[in-house]
């Protein structure tokens, strides 16, 4: 079966940087893409960018372009999210998604949610 | 502000239906992209309920059906059960290839 088993939770100061890590089994891992999805308390979910496993491209959200990097190792199955120069409103839940595609892309297993604090 | 309008609630008694909208614009529902519906229980990561506007994926019951109009989308549940208490989002796409997502709707069963 499908699963994306994520990294623990980081706590971090504003400024430094996380990396957060998407470990994914149970399907052909370069035939789909990852999203990364995040949900700031009491806000709702925010797309943040996504990767091609097959080959690397990504397509980040205006919001975090220029912070975040996303990469894939493929001898791993494993997907990352750095997000640099972190600011307090940093502070969420920070989800990866398997890409699907039909018109359009959509998620269709999520992994368990990373919770990263942000905080002097 | 999200790309995507929904009402931040909803509510109904057991058994009855509700429904949920989602409301886009010429760049993303009315440009052809599909709808997809996630329901995220309190502490649970959000789970895929409805893809490419009317399908359900293997496991989820069909009390739960979408439909889409144009630059718009809804969600129905039918005979509502105290376990769908639960948030609800929308997502769709946009033409500048970004994926997009609705405000999100607290669903409450009473």
């Amino acid at each position: 079966q499908v699963q994306l088993l994520q990294s623990g939770a980081e706590v971090k100061k504003p400024g430094t940087s996380v990396k957060v890590s998407c470990k994914a089994s149970g399907y052909i891992f370069t035939n789909y893409g990852i999203s990364w999805v995040r949900q700031a308390p009491g806000q709702g979910l925010e797309w943040m960018g996504g990767i091609s496993a097959y080959n690397g491209n990504t397509k980040y959200a205006q919001k975090v372009q220029g912070r975040v990097i996303m990469t894939t190792d493929t001898s791993t199955t494993t997907a990352y999210m750095e997000l640099r120069s972190l600011r307090s409103d940093d502070t969420a839940i920070y989800f990866c998604a398997r890409e699907a595609r039909r018109v359009g892309v959509y998620c269709d297993y999520w992994g368990q949610g990373t919770l990263v604090s942000v905080s002097s | 502000q999200s790309v995507l309008t929904q009402p931040p609630s909803v509510s109904g008694a057991p058994g009855q239906r509700v429904t949920i909208s989602c409301t886009g614009s010429s760049s993303n529902i009315g440009a052809g992209f599909d709808v997809h519906w996630y329901q995220r229980l309190p502490g649970t990561a959000p789970k895929l309920l409805i893809y490419a506007n009317t399908n359900r994926p293997s496991g989820v019951p069909d009390r739960f059906s979408g439909s889409k109009s144009g630059a718009s989308a809804s969600l129905a549940i039918t005979g509502l059960q105290a376990e769908d208490e639960a948030d609800y989002y929308c997502q769709s796409y946009d033409s500048s290839l970004s994926m997009i997502f609705g405000g999100g709707t607290k669903l409450t069963v009473l």
